[in-house]
């Protein structure tokens, strides 16, 4: 079985830095792009960006902000990081497994349960 | 303001239908055949129910299914119950961002 574990909550003040964690597990982490969603409280989802673990290609959106998508395959976890958050990052992040075909993304088939930043 | 429109509200009685309209462009929805449907409810992780256009992941019921046509795509869900309540999004590939766009979400309410 597919997981995507994340941590809840994260609470930080404007202009520190954060870093969240997506443990993921039951498949070969290097063989699928994995990426992150946002989700601000009235408005609808987001892509903040992807990584492919086993090149490190990646494509983000940068239009969002100083943020990072990283990952370390010898423990199966990606990584978004900011050097210094906002109060507009504030949102829940979620972490998904994405499927590509031919360099196209087709669905995101497994999601974790989302963590809360909020930042004040 | 999301790249694709949907409504932000649906709702309907036990058993009934209803369906949830998803509005691109030409660009995204009216040139992929990629459109997928999400399910997200507060405190669990999102589902997949509906992808390339309508098939269903395995443990998704048949009660669920959806079309395209043109550059709008639609989830319609059968016989309604309480656990369908939540929030639904549409996804596609295009709209001239490589990683796709999403919809702005629609609370599906189970009356």
């Amino acid at each position: 079985e597919v997981q995507l574990v994340q941590p809840r909550e994260e609470v930080k003040k404007p202009g520190e830095s954060l870093v969240i964690s997506c443990k993921a597990s039951g498949y070969s982490f290097d063989s699928y792009y994995i990426g992150w969603v946002r989700h601000m409280s009235g408005r609808g989802l987001e892509w903040m960006g992807i990584i492919y673990p086993g090149d490190a290609d990646s494509r983000d959106c940068p239009s969002y902000g100083q943020f990072t998508v990283s990952a370390d395959k010898s423990i199966d976890t990606v990584y978004l990081r900011w050097t210094s958050l906002r109060a507009s990052d504030t949102a829940v992040y979620y972490c998904v497994r994405v499927i590509m075909i031919g360099g196209v993304i087709v669905r995101l088939d497994s999601w974790g349960q989302g963590t809360r930043v909020t930042v004040s | 303001q999301s790249a694709l429109a949907q409504p932000p509200s649906a709702s309907g009685s036990p058993g009934q239908s209803v369906t949830i309209s998803c509005t691109g462009t030409s660009a995204d929805i009216g040139a992929y055949d990629h459109v997928s449907w999400y399910q997200i409810n507060p405190g669990e992780a999102p589902r997949l129910i509906i992808f390339g256009v309508n098939e269903r992941p395995a443990a998704v019921p048949a009660r669920y299914s959806a079309s395209k046509s043109g550059n709008t795509a639609s989830l319609t869900i059968s016989g309604l119950r309480a656990e369908d309540e939540g929030e639904y999004y549409c996804y596609s590939y295009g709209g001239g961002n490589k990683l796709g766009v999403f919809g702005g979400g629609t609370k599906l309410t189970v009356l």
